[in-house]
């Protein structure tokens, strides 16, 4: 089944303390991108990825760090978290061109307290 | 910077009518738009891709047209059923050859199908 997985599901750290959530797809897919989504806010594009060792902010990159060493995986590392970064965070597949379409992961809720 | 409106914020229709939901963009240079369906809570759903030389796309009960002179998209949920309850997002990337990766998404329609 093509699928886009994350882990962790759902995360409650501190402030300052380093992590990392995993995105991985199984559709060979060239394009990769990671979201969050807050109320009132929407979908706001945090980082992507346009093939293995190319990648680009997005409108939030703030705080963010990304890497894509492999076509299949594309983590999300927070250095140093704080409480703003309380989100709902999405990865993303897709083709890649002009004409990408799009396949979302299930999401990652995180809360830093 | 490519801008996406959904008006409206939220629908509620009774079970058997048909929905349209609406998106604007202010850059009619587009490549493709993109529709997608949220439940609360959990990831995106991929509806319909409309790539730029369509007018329009079909999938069973749902229709999404493109209007690019006008900046607008359409989709359209015929014979509305109450498990089409979430919320429509529509998604764009991009014009330039150096930000097709980047993606502007519309703040999405709440769509309440009452029995």
């Amino acid at each position: 089944e093509a699928q886009v997985t994350q882990n962790p599901r759902y995360l409650i750290t501190v402030t300052g303390k380093k992590l990392t959530v995993t995105c991985s797809q199984n559709m060979n897919h060239e394009y990769m991108s990671w979201y969050r989504q807050d109320p009132g806010l929407g979908l706001r594009q945090i980082y992507y990825s346009m093939n293995v060792e190319v990648t680009d902010k997005g409108d939030v990159p703030e705080g963010y760090k990304v890497s894509r060493k492999e076509k299949r995986n594309f983590p999300l590392i927070l250095e140093s978290p704080s409480p703003n970064q309380t989100s709902l965070y999405f990865c993303a597949a897709g083709t890649s061109g002009i004409y990408n379409e799009q396949f979302f992961g299930p999401g990652t809720r995180l809360t830093v307290l | 910077k490519q801008e996406v409106t959904q008006i409206p914020a939220a629908l509620s229709v009774p079970e058997g009518e048909n929905l349209v939901l609406n998106c604007s963009f202010t850059d009619s240079a587009i490549y493709n738009l993109q529709w997608f369906r949220q439940d609360p809570g959990k990831g995106l759903t991929s509806l319909l891709l409309i790539q730029s030389s369509q007018r329009e796309q079909t999938s069973g009960r749902l229709n999404a047209s493109l209007d690019k002179s006008s900046g607008r998209s359409t989709l359209y949920i015929a014979a509305s059923q109450p498990g089409d309850s979430a919320t429509y997002l529509c998604a764009c990337p991009g014009r330039t050859t150096d930000s097709w990766g980047k993606f502007q998404f519309g703040a999405g329609t709440q769509v309440v199908v009452t029995p």
